[in-house]
């Protein structure tokens, strides 16, 4: 079963315009994560915010995070053509004494020139 | 420092026999993780290995199985394979202690025919 719940599962914008993707999830956290995977290649790790985190950036990204709500977001700012890929949040999952890293379905961002 | 490499990249097999994929672990990781993404979805977690030891078994039956040697990298094997048991198998490695921030492969692209 998924931990993570993205939204929306896909989506479509034009390049300069900032793209928002939603995760949420079921369980408390100590931290969520991001990652991104271009064209069924494996995935590649963006940014972790932890649980008394509240906002975080790296470059053109922003993650915010509210854990009353169990929920996160992703925004890319001034989308490129290169940013089109999926997109990931991953959550801790403890099972048989370690944790597990546990996938959403993603959502697939595509950026139109 | 070099990353996570699998192999091999593509195969083809037909229903019942048997495969096997390989991985090598970012130097410095101590932990595989190995994922299954068919077409569409998001990573789910098969299992993990530490110190050549299973450590913790995603929802997967026991034809699913692995191999961590003294050096880190590792195996999946599949026996008895069946239609559905074809995906995109990506192979993880962490550091055993720290956020499980993980680092993919490009995966290995199973058909089953």
């Amino acid at each position: 079963s998924q931990q993570g719940e993205e939204d929306p599962q896909a989506l479509s914008i034009q390049e300069g315009e900032n793209a928002t993707m939603n995760c949420s999830y079921k369980t408390s956290i100590n931290n969520l994560q991001w990652y991104r995977q271009n064209s069924g290649r494996g995935l590649v790790h963006l940014i972790l915010i932890r649980s008394n985190e509240r906002e975080k950036h790296s470059g053109r990204l922003r993650v915010t995070l509210d854990t009353s709500k169990k929920s996160s977001s992703l925004l890319i700012t001034a989308s490129r053509a290169a940013d089109t890929a999926s997109y990931f949040c991953a959550t801790s999952r403890l099972i048989q004494g370690a944790q597990k890293l546990v996938f959403g379905q993603g959502t697939r961002l595509t950026i139109n020139p | 420092e070099t990353g996570v490499t699998q192999s091999p990249t593509h195969l083809i097999k037909t229903r019942g026999q048997q495969v096997t994929l390989r991985c090598s672990s970012q130097s410095g990781h101590n932990t595989v993780s190995w994922y299954q993404q068919a077409l569409g979805q998001g990573p789910q977690f098969i299992f993990q290995y530490y110190r050549e030891e299973e450590n913790g078994r995603g929802n997967f039956p026991p034809r699913f199985s692995g191999l961590q040697f003294p050096n880190y990298s590792s195996e999946l094997n599949v026996n008895a394979l069946e239609l559905d048991d074809s995906a995109l198998y990506l192979c993880a490695s962490s550091f055993r202690f720290g956020a499980n921030v993980l680092t993919f492969g490009a995966g290995s692209r199973l058909t089953v025919l």
